[in-house]
């Protein structure tokens, strides 16, 4: 499978700042996408990056809070915008591959 | 949307004893269902996964079995051992995945 590299793994940061999460793919995928998982919670999918075209939202996710890029296709990134202690959570991009989905290493995520 | 029910939330198993997990979907369009194991402080990881052609497959010490009539599948784990102590996620999917609520294992040595 895809070697997926996330950074930065965690970061303490203040309410009202935006943080950008990388995600670098060591081979050219389709499909990427975007998952929170909430402390002790499952995980949710917040958007799916589209290539050279906008990101697909799921329902109460929006583009002014959580916009990403795609720029190719082998990179992404989600940003955290205007954070509020809410949204403390472990990050994830994931790619598929052949319908299977894998994950990179995880973003931790806590806002003072 | 899918809707995807996992249970039990926590399991405690005595090593050497085999754990069972849950799952029932609401989507009868869904076709593939994965498991993830999620080891404390790592990403999930695809442990097995099956699709809706296929009603069981095993994998050494892991198997899981597809009830599509009943819409429900379930994860097995036999001889049980400390290193699969760990939370697991069922998952099913038409188009894109939907996760369940995950189970705690905990395997007593």
């Amino acid at each position: 499978s895809a070697v997926i590299s996330q950074k930065p793994s965690r970061d303490i940061c203040q309410r009202g700042t935006s943080l950008t999460i990388q995600c670098q793919v060591d081979s050219q995928v389709t499909m990427m996408f975007w998952y929170r998982q909430q402390p002790g919670q499952s995980l949710t999918l917040i958007a799916t990056a589209n290539q050279g075209s906008e990101a697909t939202y799921e329902s109460g996710f929006v583009i002014d809070k959580f916009p990403i890029s795609r720029p190719n296709l082998t990179f992404s990134t989600l940003t955290v915008s205007n954070m509020s202690p809410e949204d403390s959570s472990i990050y994830l991009c994931s790619v598929g591959e052949n319908e299977k989905l894998f994950f990179g290493s995880g973003t931790q995520l806590s806002v003072l | 949307g899918e809707n995807v029910e996992q249970h039990p939330s926590t399991l405690s198993v005595q090593e050497g004893d085999s754990a069972v997990i849950k799952c029932t979907y609401s989507d009868s369009a869904s076709n593939y269902f994965p498991w993830y194991k999620q080891e404390l402080g790592k990403r999930p990881q695809l442990i097995i996964d099956i699709r809706s052609n296929v009603g069981e497959k095993k994998d050494q010490r892991i198997a899981v079995t597809l009830n599509k009539t009943a819409k429900h599948f379930s994860l097995h784990i036999t001889e049980t051992q400390p290193e699969d102590s760990a939370v697991y996620f069922c998952a099913a999917s038409d188009y894109k995945l939907s996760f369940g609520a995950g189970t705690t294992v905990t395997v007593r040595a």
